[in-house]
C-alpha cells in the first residue's frame, strides 16, 4: 500500500509562534486532506488539497502533487491549535491512508 | 446536508460484553469507511463498503469484529466479546467516489473497554 510519513512526531511551541508539518507519500495521489483531531478526540477536516496551495485564516497548505509532499504551516499559533495533525492520502485503487500524526502542543 | 453522525459518541462496556457502534453517512455517499485510533497510536483503516458490498476488509482485526451496511445505507460495527485492546476512537466517514473525493468523518464513538 501507500506509504505516508508525517514530520515532526511532536512539535512544542509558544503561543504566536508559526510552525509549518510535512507530510510525505510514496506514490501518486487523487486526493490528499489535512486534519485536526481536536482534545475531544473529533477528526476536523482542515483542507481538501490534492494540489496547489490553500488558505484558511492562520492556517495554509501546499500540496506538490509531483514531488510527493504536503506542508501545512500554522501562523500566530494559539493554544486551541493543540491536539494531534493527520495528512490522509488516497489515490488510484488506495483505500484512503493516514500518516502516524503530528501531535502539537501550544503554550500559552 | 447532514454531516456523518456516528452514535453512541462515548461507550463503557466491560471486557467480554458486546458493543454496537452505528454509522449514518452522508445521503448519496456510496463509500464508506471505519477507521479506528487506539489510544495514541494512529488511525488505522479497518473497511470499506460500496454500497451494501465490504469492498475491502483487510483492516478488520479478527473475528470478534463484524461490520454490515444494510440496503446500502447505515452501517453497523459489532465488537463481541470486546477485549481491553479493543479501547479507542473509532470512526466513520463517507465519500462519493474511493479516488479523488474528500473524506467526511463522523465524530467518532469513544469506546473504552474496563
Amino acid at each position: 500500500g501507500i506509504q505516508v510519513e508525517q514530520s515532526p512526531p511532536d512539535l512544542i511551541l509558544q503561543e504566536g509562534a508559526n510552525s509549518t508539518l510535512r507530510c510525505n507519500f510514496s506514490d501518486s495521489v487523487n486526493n490528499l486532506q489535512w486534519f485536526h483531531q481536536n482534545p475531544w478526540g473529533q477528526l476536523i477536516n482542515l483542507f481538501y488539497i490534492p494540489s496547489g496551495t490553500k488558505q484558511n485564516g492562520r492556517l495554509s497548505a501546499t500540496t506538490v502533487a509531483t514531488e510527493r509532499y504536503s506542508l501545512l504551516y500554522i501562523s500566530s499559533s494559539q493554544t486551541t491549535d493543540s491536539g494531534v495533525y493527520f495528512c490522509a492520502v488516497s489515490g488510484g485503487s488506495y483505500i484512503p491512508t493516514f500518516g502516524r500524526g503530528t501531535s502539537l502542543i501550544v503554550h500559552p | 446536508e447532514a454531516g456523518v453522525t456516528q452514535f453512541p459518541s462515548h461507550s463503557v462496556i466491560e471486557k467480554g460484553q458486546t458493543v454496537t457502534l452505528r454509522c449514518d453517512p452522508i445521503s448519496g455517499h456510496d463509500n464508506l469507511y471505519w477507521y479506528r485510533r487506539v489510544m495514541g497510536k494512529e488511525i488505522k483503516f479497518l473497511l470499506h463498503f460500496v454500497k451494501e458490498s465490504k469492498q475491502d476488509e483487510s483492516g478488520m482485526p479478527n473475528n470478534r469484529f463484524l461490520a454490515e451496511r444494510t440496503g446500502g445505507t447505515y452501517s453497523t460495527l459489532k465488537v463481541q466479546p470486546a477485549e481491553l485492546e479493543d479501547s479507542g476512537v473509532y470512526f466513520c466517514a463517507s465519500s462519493t467516489r474511493i479516488a479523488s473525493s474528500p473524506l467526511h468523518f463522523g465524530n467518532g464513538t469513544r469506546l473504552t473497554v474496563t
